[in-house]
């Protein structure tokens, strides 16, 4: 089976600073992990994606996140947030990159403030 | 389409009665997928078509839920006797099986809101 756990369901960053949202994933068979986006008021688009090519995967607007196997985490980072990063962050597992169904995590909530 | 399309857009139905949720993914996708997102919750998987069958249907909660595709493209999905615990958005994805550097990727609509009263 598998799952992903997102530690915190909102985090708040001051305009500028680092963006670090959690994501730890279990999986019995080697993962595909995934982060999505959701702006308010629109459907969920993707951000990232790590299909075992490169460990550090790099992403739209600036995100990237670190495969790491050892502590099983996909956590997303940003260096300098800006107020337009504001939105839930999802990230997901799959068994496959292009054909198993996509376990999501609950979701966190990233607020900037100026 | 230029994307996938759902509808209706919002939905609020009383309780015992059924509902039917409809999604149009993007041209040529021949992976669907319908999830649920209760309010303050994640997405919560409910099944998947490949082409017109579904081989994953696992996350369907009840037998009041169904789901069908036709043509390997439009979807819908059938809420019988709601409760008011089905109230969530229900969300529709698809995916190319292909090649390209797009392949992979969940392409999601809007969702269509449902309350149940």
């Amino acid at each position: 089976a598998q799952s992903v756990t997102q530690l915190g369901s909102h985090v708040s960053v001051s305009e500028g600073a680092l963006v670090l949202l959690r994501c730890n994933y279990s999986s019995s068979v080697p993962p595909y992990l995934f982060w999505y986006v959701q702006y308010p008021n629109q459907g969920l688009q993707l951000l990232l994606k790590y299909t075992s090519a490169a460990t550090l995967v790099k992403g739209i607007n600036g995100f990237e996140a670190e495969f790491k196997k050892s502590e099983t985490s996909f956590h997303l980072t940003k260096p300098s947030a800006h107020m337009s990063d504001a939105a839930e962050y999802f990230c997901a597992v799959s068994r496959s990159y292009n054909t198993d169904k996509l376990i999501f995590g609950t979701g966190t909530r990233l607020q900037v403030f100026p | 389409g230029a994307g996938v399309s759902q509808s209706p857009s919002n939905k609020v139905t009383e309780k015992g009665k059924d509902v039917e949720l409809r999604c149009d993914p993007i041209s040529g996708h021949t992976a669907l997928y319908w999830y649920r997102q209760r309010l303050g919750q994640g997405l919560e998987f409910l099944i998947y078509f490949q082409g017109n069958s579904a081989p994953d249907k696992s996350g369907l909660p009840s037998d009041r839920f169904s789901a069908e595709r036709t043509g390997e493209s439009v979807s819908t999905l059938t809420i019988q006797r709601t409760q008011q615990e089905d109230s969530a958005v229900y969300l529709c994805a698809s995916r190319s099986n292909g090649g390209g550097i797009n392949t992979g990727e969940l392409f999601f609509g809007e969702g269509s809101r449902l309350t149940v009263l």
